[in-house]
């Protein structure tokens, strides 16, 4: 079965320093891809990046990156010179395919605080 | 640019009541999701559909049934409503391909009491 864990409930980080919000997943599937999705407090799910797993190259968009390590099965997302707006709560989510199935399914969540 | 619209965007209910969560979505897409999101728990998947005429259960599928009519529209209802349902529900649509990115409806927070 398909899994998401993110291990940190919150986090905390001073404006304009990098963080980085952790992502494992578990799947049997040969393709499939990962993404971040974040959600403000207006509730909305914004998405972020994504990276395939067959993709060589860390994917980056802007100010984030993810840091994709397919050995470990790890999908960090790297957000730089973080700003007041980056507050939200910060999803992981991987869709995989078997057959003509894409389930996508999300972790728990990381809730990100950033200190001005 | 409408994407994903879901009606109605709050919604209170006695248990034992029923109701009818609707989505709609307009980027010709063929997957279409419906997720409930509890505190600390993230988004839960309870059913998902890959096409017109086909559903299939997720992680939380007890206490719902879903439609899917046609591409744009897929609904979740709720036949007899517990306090144990009372969430904010999220539809999505996304393309077939594994590397896109889904879509969100802005959400219904629904009470049960």
């Amino acid at each position: 079965a398909q899994k998401i864990t993110q291990t940190q409930p919150g986090m905390f980080v001073q404006e304009k320093e990098a963080v980085t919000l952790d992502c494992t997943y578990d799947t049997s599937d040969q393709s499939y891809g990962l993404f971040w999705y974040k959600q403000p407090s207006s509730g909305e799910m914004i998405f972020l990046i994504y990276q395939g797993s067959y993709d060589e190259q860390n994917a980056t968009e802007g100010r984030y990156s993810l840091n994709f390590q397919k050995a470990r099965k790890s999908a960090n997302l790297v957000i730089s010179a973080s700003q007041l707006g980056d507050s939200a709560m910060y999803f992981c989510a991987m869709r995989g395919f078997r057959g003509s199935q894409g389930n996508l399914i999300f972790g728990k969540g990381t809730k990100l605080s950033v200190k001005p | 640019n409408a994407g994903v619209t879901q009606t109605p965007k709050f919604q209170v209910l006695k248990t034992g009541q029923s109701m009818t969560l609707q989505c709609a979505q307009d980027m010709n897409h063929n997957s279409m999701y419906w997720y409930r999101q509890d505190p600390g728990m993230g988004l839960r998947l309870i059913y998902y559909s890959a096409s017109e005429g086909t559903t299939d259960k997720g992680e939380v599928p007890n206490g719902y049934n879903v439609s899917r009519l046609n591409k744009r529209e897929f609904s979740l209802r709720l036949e007899s409503a517990a306090p144990s349902q009372t969430s904010v529900y999220f539809c999505a649509s996304s393309k077939d391909r594994v590397n896109t990115e889904a879509f969100f409806g802005q959400g219904t927070r629904l009470t049960v009491v």
